[in-house]
């Protein structure tokens, strides 16, 4: 069964404590991988496509890399306004979502 | 550029009662979805469309109905509205599953609670 595992399901960080979130995924035929972040009410904003193993991606704080199983997001020195939920989502003949990791950057 | 627009934001249905959500994306995207997002469960897809005049079914298709009668516009209605509707209800758009810069584009969703 394709599917799509997010850890931690939540995240408490101090300002400038550097973590990852995890997406481990087993999907068939893999095309690619997104990650996005939501905020409260807000629907989901795009960050990252990876498409191949080994492949990173960055934007301010945030790093994306992809292996054959699974990705990471790291977050480097986070800030408060860092605080939302991310999601992934992996590419096989549909989007499979995880159910995202709360963080919180605690100032 | 107004991306992905959702109406109503939010929404009170008593059982029994029917409404539509409706999208509309500028983007000039081909394929358009229908998710619902509840706690703990993730982003369940509930309907979608490939173009103008097409529509499949997703995950969670059962009680709900779409259309799309243009290419920039996808609605999605409740013909007889249950409390396990209650959600939100989020569209998005895309240039197609795979391709290559072609992430989901979301609006902000439509908070739906059926009493």
């Amino acid at each position: 069964e394709d599917q799509v595992t997010q850890s931690p399901e939540a995240l408490r960080l101090q300002e400038g404590e550097s973590s990852s979130l995890n997406c481990s995924y087993t999907v068939s035929g893999l095309r690619g991988l997104f990650w996005y972040r939501q905020d409260p009410g807000k629907g989901p904003e795009f960050l990252f496509t990876l498409y191949s193993a080994g492949e990173e991606k960055e934007k301010e704080r945030l790093k994306a890399t992809l292996t054959k199983k699974e990705s990471f997001l790291h977050i480097t020195a986070p800030k408060p306004e860092d605080s939302a939920t991310y999601l992934c989502a992996a590419i096989g003949n549909q989007f499979y979502f995880g159910t995202g990791t709360s963080l919180t950057v605690i100032p | 550029n107004a991306g992905v627009t959702q109406t109503p934001k939010f929404r009170v249905l008593k059982t029994g009662q029917s409404m539509t959500l409706l999208c509309a994306q500028d983007m000039n995207h081909e394929y358009m979805y229908w998710y619902r997002q509840d706690p703990g469960m993730g982003l369940r897809l509930i309907h979608y469309s490939v173009g103008e005049g097409t529509t499949a079914k997703g995950e969670v298709p059962d009680g709900y109905n779409v259309s799309r009668l243009k290419k920039q516009n996808f609605l999605l209605g409740l013909e007889s509205a249950a409390p396990s509707q209650t959600s939100v209800y989020f569209c998005a758009s895309s240039l197609g599953i795979g391709r290559i810069n072609s992430p989901l584009h979301f609006g902000n969703g439509t908070r739906l609670t059926v009493t």
